[in-house]
């Protein structure tokens, strides 16, 4: 079974500030691990994706995320927040061998930027 | 490519009423999936279709939903009869390949208001 804890429904910062979006994973198989975000009136859109090549990875727009295994967790960071990251983040968990396509996607984190 | 193609943008309709929905996936594409989008369930996946076969409906709520992929290019959604807490966003969303690390293409989606 797999699913998705994403801490804090709402996060603020101003612009400049670091923008960090928590997510927590649990998963039986190796999991894949996803960032989408959405903006309003939109459908999700891929901001990057883990694969088990590098924990590190990055997105666009500047976004990047960490894989630690340790703590089950993939946080999503950006070093400086821009007004244009006002949107809705999701993160989500699918795996190997789970007997199908099933993407489980997390309660979503509304990122505000304050000028 | 125009992306995931989904119709009507917004539906309104009365309970009782037939409502369908409905999507272009991206050409190429050999997985499509619906969505259901709602401020208390957040984003569920009701069903998938591989090379236009249904795969995985155990999202699907109830008898009142069903869901045909007639050819590559087109897939409906239909709710009949509607309720009211059938009010939501529907989205669409299209991916390529065999691997369920591929990233998903979403659509625009449907808001769905039942009266």
């Amino acid at each position: 079974a797999q699913s998705v804890t994403q801490l804090g429904s709402h996060v603020s910062v101003s612009e400049g500030a670091l923008v960090l979006l928590r997510c927590n994973y649990s998963s039986s198989v190796p999991p894949y691990l996803f960032w989408y975000v959405q903006y309003p009136n939109q459908g999700l859109q891929l901001l990057l994706k883990y694969t088990s090549a590098a924990t590190l990875v990055k997105g666009i727009n500047g976004f990047e995320a960490e894989f630690k295994k340790s703590e089950t967790s993939f946080h999503l960071t950006k070093p400086s927040a821009h007004m244009s990251d006002a949107a809705e983040y999701f993160c989500a968990v699918s795996g190997r061998n789970t007997g199908g396509f099933k993407t489980i996607f997390g309660a979503g984190t509304r990122l505000f930027v304050k000028a | 490519d125009a992306g995931v193609i989904q119709s009507p943008r917004h539906e309104v309709t009365e309970m009782g009423q037939e409502v369908t929905l409905r999507c272009k996936p991206i050409s190429g594409h050999d997985y499509l999936f619906w969505y259901r989008q709602t401020m208390m369930r957040g984003l569920e996946l009701l069903i998938y279709f591989n090379n236009n076969v249904p795969i995985d409906d155990s999202g699907m709520p109830e008898d009142r939903f069903s869901a045909k992929m007639p050819n590559a290019s087109f897939s409906t959604l239909k709710i009949q009869p509607s309720e009211p807490r059938d009010s939501a966003v529907y989205f669409c969303a299209s991916s390529f390949g065999q691997a369920s690390y591929n990233e998903q293409f979403f659509g625009p989606g449907t808001r769905l208001t039942v009266l």
